[in-house]
């Protein structure tokens, strides 16, 4: 199976700061069709997840821009360009490239 | 609206089995994968297994293999996760996810249910 390995475990941020999350995975993701398949969830507190990112970069209905990703090959990042209370939660980065699906360890992210 | 409801969690002991159901509604249901993912208490998320959206082609975690089975009803919109030789380290919150293509791999889950909980006790 492929390893996803997300840093740091946890996040304490001020609001209006930015935050960043990294994630490596133990292959490569990209496919042959050019694609990469790693995507990024947020779990709040007592709700389901929810997808953030798909595709490495790609913002999905309804998340602000203050979201993004980006990375290749192995080595992916989520930047959050400044933080508000509302996006408390744990992150996880996920890849679909090879089954079963993996999913990284977390991040908590927490307000300052 | 595109929404995915499970059902069927509770408390079962050890051996003993269990049928999760997860019904959809707001989309073309047979166009669309479908997975089970769980969360351990105090764990992070694990993907478990994924069925493609006639069904035919399925796909489990290890954790899982020979215990667990996946399937849906494409005429009732529903997915199904039959759990035998349940095992105390399956406790878990599940949760029904619609897959974003047809295949249950190379893909992102963009619709999440609000989960259903099953203890093993």
């Amino acid at each position: 199976d492929i390893v996803m390995t997300q840093t740091p475990l946890s996040l304490s941020v001020t609001p209006g700061q930015p935050a960043s999350i990294s994630c490596k995975s133990s292959q490569s993701l990209l496919h042959s069709d050019g694609k990469t398949y790693l995507d990024w969830y947020l779990h709040k507190p007592g709700q389901s997840p929810q997808l953030l990112i798909h595709e490495v970069s790609n913002r999905f209905s309804g998340v602000p821009d203050r979201f993004s990703g980006s990375g290749s090959g192995t080595d992916f990042t989520l930047k959050i360009s400044r933080v508000e209370a509302e996006d408390v939660g744990v992150y996880y980065c996920m890849q679909s490239k090879q089954l079963p699906g993996t999913f990284g360890g977390g991040t908590k992210v927490e307000i300052k | 609206e595109v929404e995915v409801v499970e059902s069927g969690g509770g408390l079962v002991q050890p051996g003993g089995s269990l049928r999760l159901s997860c019904a959809a509604s707001g989309f073309s249901f047979a166009g669309y994968a479908m997975t089970w993912v769980r969360q351990a208490p105090g764990k992070g998320l694990e993907w478990v297994l994924g069925i493609s959206g006639g069904g035919t082609s399925t796909y489990y975690a290890d954790s899982v293999k020979g215990r667990f089975t996946i399937s849906r009803d494409n005429s009732k919109h529903t997915v199904n996760l039959q759990m035998n030789s349940l095992r105390a380290e399956d406790t878990a919150v599940y949760y029904c996810a619609k897959g974003s293509n047809y295949y249950a791999y190379y893909y992102y889950l963009d619709v999440w249910g609000k989960g259903t909980t099953v203890t093993v006790s």
